[in-house]
Parts: C-alpha cells; sequence; structure tokens
C-alpha cells in the first residue's frame, strides 16, 4: 500500500523559505489520476489545505497562502515537494502530505503522511 | 459562507450513538469527507462521499448529508473513537472545519 513520509528542515528562521519533500513509496505517484497535496496544523489548532499537484504539474494553492506557496513533484524520484516563503512565526505546524482523490461529488485524503513539526524562530 | 462549522465538542457515553455536524454552504454542491484525529497522531480518513468507508474503518462510522450539513454518526461509540473528528469539502479551495473533540463518557 502506498505510504508517504515527509521530510526536511524543522527549524527554519524568520523570513528565510521553508522546504520539505514528501516521498512515496508503495506505488508510483503517476499512477491514476490521484493529486498531491501539503495540509499543516498549528499546535492544538485544526487542520489548514496548503495546495495541490498533480503529476501534470498542474497546481491549485489556498488562497491565503498563494502568493509565497510553490508546490513541485518529481516524478522521477516518486517525490513532491513545498515551498513556503518569508515565513513567520505564524507558520510554525506540523506539516502533512496527502495524496488526494476524487468521485462523484466529492474529493478525499488518503492517506496521510505522518507529518513534521517545523518551527520558524531565530 | 465559504466556512465549514462544526461543534468544538461533543460527548457520547460509550456504546452510545452520536452525530457529529459540518454546515457550510459547499456542502449543498459537494459531499464532505471525514476524518479521525487521535493525539500525536496524523488524520485519518474515516467516511467520505455519501456513505463510504475506506477499508479497515469499522461499520459502526456513518455519513450522511442533507442541504448544508453532512453528518458523521457513530452507532455504538468505543473508547478508541474519543479523538478529534474534522470535515473537509471542496468550493474555489478545500476547506476543513475547525474540527469536534469527541469524548466518550
Amino acid at each position: 500500500q502506498v505510504q508517504l513520509q515527509e521530510s526536511g528542515p524543522g527549524l527554519v528562521k524568520p523570513s528565510q523559505t521553508l522546504s520539505l519533500t514528501c516521498t512515496v513509496s508503495g506505488g508510483s505517484i503517476s499512477s491514476g489520476s490521484y493529486y498531491w497535496s501539503w495540509i499543516r496544523q498549528p499546535a492544538g489548532k485544526g487542520l489548514e489545505w496548503i495546495g495541490r499537484i498533480y503529476t501534470s504539474g498542474s497546481t491549485n494553492y489556498n488562497p491565503s497562502l498563494k502568493s509565497r506557496v510553490t508546490i513541485s513533484v518529481d516524478t522521477s524520484k516518486n517525490q513532491f515537494s513545498l515551498k513556503l516563503s518569508s515565513v513567520t512565526a505564524a507558520d510554525t505546524a506540523v506539516y502533512y502530505c496527502a495524496r488526494g482523490d476524487y468521485g462523484d461529488y466529492v474529493y478525499w485524503f488518503d492517506p496521510w503522511g505522518q507529518g513534521t513539526l517545523v518551527t520558524v524562530s531565530s | 459562507s465559504s466556512e465549514l462549522t462544526q461543534d468544538p465538542a461533543v460527548s457520547v457515553a460509550l456504546g452510545q450513538t452520536v452525530r457529529i455536524t459540518c454546515q457550510g454552504d459547499s456542502l449543498r454542491s459537494y459531499y464532505a469527507s471525514w476524518y479521525q484525529q487521535k493525539p500525536g497522531q496524523a488524520p485519518v480518513l474515516v467516511i467520505y462521499g455519501k456513505n463510504n468507508r475506506p477499508s479497515g474503518i469499522p461499520d459502526r462510522f456513518s455519513g450522511s448529508s442533507s442541504g448544508n450539513t453532512a453528518s458523521l454518526t457513530i452507532t455504538g461509540a468505543q473508547a478508541e473513537d474519543e479523538a478529534d473528528y474534522y470535515c473537509n469539502s471542496r468550493d474555489s479551495s478545500f476547506r476543513f472545519g475547525g474540527g469536534t473533540k469527541l469524548t466518550v463518557l
């Protein structure tokens, strides 16, 4: 079965760029018509969708983060990545990657990675 | 409103039935998906669409929808069902509800 694993620095300085990678195992990132998403969760708070990418390279981003977010995919490595620029303390959160799928009038995320904590601090 | 609204907390006696609701305009166009999150763990999909359960999710979990409201029902709640539950739907973006903390008494 497909598994996802996030990786990247756990500490980022304010104003710098947060970079994370999600490695997909147990299946090809290019198989099916899935989309690949990033979702984050500040400590003690709810989930926030960041954006998604199809293996074609097509992307969609949360309007509230769009100016700072770039999601890319590397099918040869079975990975997709997140870059979030000009970070502040408000970007401190657990970041999850997840596979997205859709059906008749419904979208869902399954499976999810275990999550990685990114702290923004000097 | 493009937001999804959930009650912050709900409690249920062990073995009883509980309904967790999610309200939002996007639910008039799209079904919700529901996620269970236990402390320190990643969310897990429990229901999606009209009433679909992923493999491995107990059949005590079910979903329904009417108008702008989606519901997740747990019939015969177990101690291990104590968790945070989030709904999600699509409008121009993807949105999650604020989450409902379920306590099993």
